[in-house]
């Protein structure tokens, strides 16, 4: 399988501050990069989806102005949470598609943002 | 409705005991099918794939395919107290490469 890392692993911030997450293939490029989001006893909802060198693909009702995401380069995807509100309080999970490959989905260990 | 079905459970079996999850898909023409296992706090860890009909297994793991019936099955075999977690079950429907993703099935293997 493939290696993904994300940074940092937990972060704690103000309401109204901005809140950036890397997530990094370590062992392979990674031309896509899916960006999730779960709350406590809920399934996986995906964000986005992030293509190297164009702008993400957002799903229907996650704000792409709130949400930023940066996929400059094939192995670093960025998601920037602008302005968080406690509501945003979440665990954000990175996937990665080996490129040509199957549909599987590699997994970032996840970042657990709680906006105060 | 769902796209991806999933008893939400909890399951409960003694440990040693044969564990199976079931999920349900409502597009026919759906391709790739995945289990993910994932520990509470964790994030998703993958099980197994599978591709067309029939029976794919790995190690204790089984993984059974019926697209005429649309269902996708996992069976854990002598199941341990560390395969307790909630398992997500993901399909890959038509020409969108995206997985449509299960709500999970809570796993708990007494000891």
């Amino acid at each position: 399988g493939a290696v993904v890392s994300q940074h940092p692993s937990w972060v704690i911030c103000k309401s109204g501050t901005s809140v950036k997450i890397e997530c990094r293939s370590l062992d392979f490029q990674a031309t896509t990069m899916f960006w999730y989001r779960q709350f406590p006893k809920q399934s996986l909802m995906l964000m986005a989806t992030s293509n190297e060198g164009s702008k993400a693909t957002y799903e229907q009702g996650v704000e792409k102005d709130k949400f930023l995401i940066n996929h400059a380069s094939l192995t670093l995807s960025t998601l920037t949470v602008t302005s968080a509100h406690p509501e945003d309080s979440s665990f954000y999970i990175c996937s990665t598609r080996l490129a040509g490959g199957t549909d599987t989905q590699y997994f970032g260990p996840g970042t657990r943002l709680t906006v105060l | 409705q769902k796209e991806v079905e999933q008893n939400s459970g909890p399951l409960s079996v003694p440990e040693g005991a044969i564990a199976s999850l079931n999920c349900t898909y409502s597009d026919r023409g759906s391709q790739s099918f995945f289990w993910y296992r994932q520990y509470s706090g964790k994030s998703p860890e993958l099980i197994m794939s599978i591709y067309s009909n029939g029976d794919k297994e790995d190690g204790r793991f089984t993984a059974q395919l019926n697209k005429a019936s649309q269902y996708v099955s996992l069976l854990i075999r002598d199941s341990q107290p560390s395969d307790s977690a909630t398992y997500l079950c993901a399909v890959r429907a038509g020409n969108n490469r995206k997985l449509i993703w299960g709500l999970g099935t809570s796993l708990a293997v007494n000891p």
